[in-house]
């Protein structure tokens, strides 16, 4: 397996664009997550999916993102409008279960200018 | 919710000598606990973990103790090398989630 896929790599923006990111989980893994981080505030989590299904999406910042997970294989994470602040490394992670190893991508780093 | 606090933030050691990191959680419920290893550019990868049944684990030069009386654990590094160079981050399991420490950058000094 190729591991958690994450695209694009490197987003650079303009303020008030939307930014779609793009997940692909390794295949068989039930659970997804979406983290943001910075320097400030370190590995945060944004929110996450059981079985495609939200959870738990209170670490959401506000009503600018949003995230889906229309099946198995894939997730996105949107931010519409951008702002400057929003940007970070954005972790995309799988796991087979419960309280069991989390696989995390190699992120896509966001530049809102 | 989880609150997970890491301890040190930055940490030099001579090569060959041991490295300590101590994290701190506060939900009884967790019974999870993994290390995580990132590289500069990359995403976090597990090195190591340990589950509340357990006090201790070990892997090669890598070990993690667990107190859950006190709700702490620890990652012990021994022989430490150059390429042990990374940010190393502590987390915390109480459901299907994981609440990360705030991540220790280690440097060894060859």
């Amino acid at each position: 397996d190729a591991g958690v896929i994450q695209s694009p790599r490197h987003e650079v923006t303009e303020m008030g664009q939307e930014v779609t990111l793009r997940c692909k989980p390794i295949s068989g893994h039930n659970s997804l997550f979406w983290y943001r981080q910075t320097m400030m505030r370190g590995l945060e989590l944004l929110i996450y999916f059981n079985n495609n299904v939200p959870i738990d999406d209170s670490g959401m910042p506000e009503d600018r993102f949003s995230a889906k997970m229309p099946n198995a294989s894939f997730s996105t994470l949107k931010i519409q409008p951008s702002e400057p602040r929003d940007s970070a490394v954005y972790f995309c992670a799988s796991s087979p279960g419960l309280r069991t190893e989390a696989f995390f991508g190699q992120g896509t780093r966001l530049t809102v200018v | 919710g989880e609150n997970v606090e890491q301890h040190p933030s930055t940490l030099s050691v001579q090569e060959g000598d041991s490295a300590v990191i101590k994290c701190t959680y506060s939900d009884s419920a967790s019974n999870y606990f993994p290390w995580y290893k990132q590289e500069l550019g990359k995403g976090p990868q597990l090195i190591i973990d340990i589950r509340s049944n357990v006090g201790e684990k070990k892997d090669q030069r890598i070990a993690v103790t667990l107190n859950k009386t006190a709700k702490h654990f620890s990652l012990h590094i021994t022989e430490t090398q150059p390429e042990d160079s990374a940010v190393y981050f502590c987390a915390a399991s109480p459901s299907n989630q994981f609440y990360f420490g705030t991540g220790t950058s280690l440097t060894v000094i060859p």
